[in-house]
Parts: structure tokens; C-alpha cells; sequence
């Protein structure tokens, strides 16, 4: 079953440092996504890209991060200069398409701590 | 705005108990209603769906019955095994489904 995969499983990184979550989602997708899950608290929504560019973010997502799709089969979050409140779980994800109902999957996560 | 309230846990239950988790949301509109499962060390795993009121969603013996009355997509099995130990997101997607929100997730451990 195709499945959306994630890299690295957990980084642990200083605080200033710049990080790059990397995923590749499933290939016939069109629509892609990041979310993140602090520890204890809810998955959150950050952005949405869609046709090389982003199509919708979340407060989250300032301008520390950024997204990328430097090819046609991976999808990257950029932190810039990360600080100790991004420690949390970053979900890659993706879906067929973007309208009401469609399924969306996930991949495993990538766990960032920052220190 | 929307938003997703779910029973929180943790929940410990008997092998072959029945489990309800409860989830109840508040949305604009006709929103599309999903319940995700995290098994230990795994991403999210879509487990239902159900895109509009009175339709249910099942899978792997699991059942949630949107109800726009209540605004409510109740998790429920009737006879859980150990295996389905997890953590149950309850979640909401409108419009584009760019914005899908979640609940706080519910911790289930089955014991033998």
C-alpha cells in the first residue's frame, strides 16, 4: 500500500540551528501538507501547498518555516532558526485531492528537539 | 471557528469490553468528520470516515454515526482486542479540507 515517508524519524538540534524535515509523499497526490503535535497537545495544522506553491498556513507558520518541493517527489519543511517551543512531532501528509471528504494520509512523523 | 472536542483519557478497558469514545465539533457549513488511529511508534491511520450527516463509517469493527442533531461522531466497538490499543483522534475537515482540525486524542489500553 503506498504510504507517505518521512525523514529523519527524530533529530535532536540546538536552539538557532536550521532544520529541514524532509517527506515524500504518495506519488500520485497532488495536495500536501504539514502538521505538528507538541507533546501532550493537539495535531495542528501549519500549511497546505498545492501546485508548487502554498495554498493556505496557519498563524504557526511564520517566517521561520518554509516549504519546499525541490523535486517531483519529495516535500520539505524548513525551520530556520529553530527555538525550544518547535520541539514537537511534524506530520507530513498528503491527499488526492483538495476538496471536502477526500482522504488525507499521514506518515509516521518526524520528532524534532531542539535544545 | 471549527473546532473538535473529544472524551479525554487516558481509557483503560478489559479485553472484549465495548468502547465509546465521545467527540462532538463545531463547524460552519457540512463538515467532513474522520477518526485517526496512532498505534505505538506509527503515524496517523485514517480508521473511518463519514462526509455528511447519518452516514456511518466502520472499519476493523469500529462504527461512528455522524449526527448533525448532536453534532456528534461517537467512537464505539463493541468487543475490543488488545491489538487495538492506540490513540483515537477525532477530527473535522471543511470547505477545501486545507484546515483539518483535530481533537486532543483519547489513549486506549486494552488488558488480557
Amino acid at each position: 500500500e503506498p504510504e507517505v515517508t518521512q525523514t529523519p524519524s527524530h533529530q535532536v538540534t540546538q536552539m538557532g540551528q536550521e532544520v529541514i524535515l524532509r517527506c515524500v509523499p504518495i506519488s500520485n497526490h497532488l495536495y500536501f501538507y504539514w502538521y505538528r503535535q507538541i507533546l501532550g497537545q493537539k495535531v495542528e495544522f501549519l500549511v497546505s501547498f498545492y501546485n508548487n506553491e502554498i495554498s493556505e498556513k496557519s498563524e504557526i507558520f511564520d517566517d521561520q518555516f518554509s516549504v519546499e518541493r525541490p523535486d517531483g517527489s519529495n516535500f520539505t519543511l524548513k525551520i530556520r532558526s529553530t527555538k525550544l517551543e518547535d520541539s514537537a512531532m511534524y506530520f507530513c501528509a498528503s491527499s488526492a485531492e483538495g476538496r471536502l471528504g477526500n482522504t488525507i494520509y499521514f506518515g509516521e512523523g518526524s520528532w524534532l528537539t531542539v535544545v | 471557528g471549527n473546532s473538535v472536542t473529544q472524551m479525554e483519557g487516558p481509557v483503560t478497558l478489559s479485553e472484549e469490553a465495548f468502547l465509546t469514545i465521545n467527540c462532538t465539533y463545531t463547524a460552519t457549513g457540512y463538515p467532513s468528520l474522520f477518526w485517526y488511529v496512532q498505534y505505538p511508534g506509527e503515524g496517523l491511520q485514517l480508521l473511518l470516515k463519514a462526509t455528511k450527516a447519518d452516514d456511518k463509517g466502520s472499519n476493523k469493527g469500529f462504527e461512528a454515526t455522524y449526527r448533525k442533531e448532536t453534532t456528534s461522531f461517537h467512537l464505539e466497538k463493541g468487543s475490543v482486542q488488545v491489538s487495538d490499543s492506540a490513540v483515537y483522534f477525532c477530527a473535522l475537515s471543511s470547505d477545501n479540507n486545507n484546515d483539518m482540525r483535530f481533537g486532543a486524542g483519547t489513549r486506549l489500553t486494552v488488558k488480557p
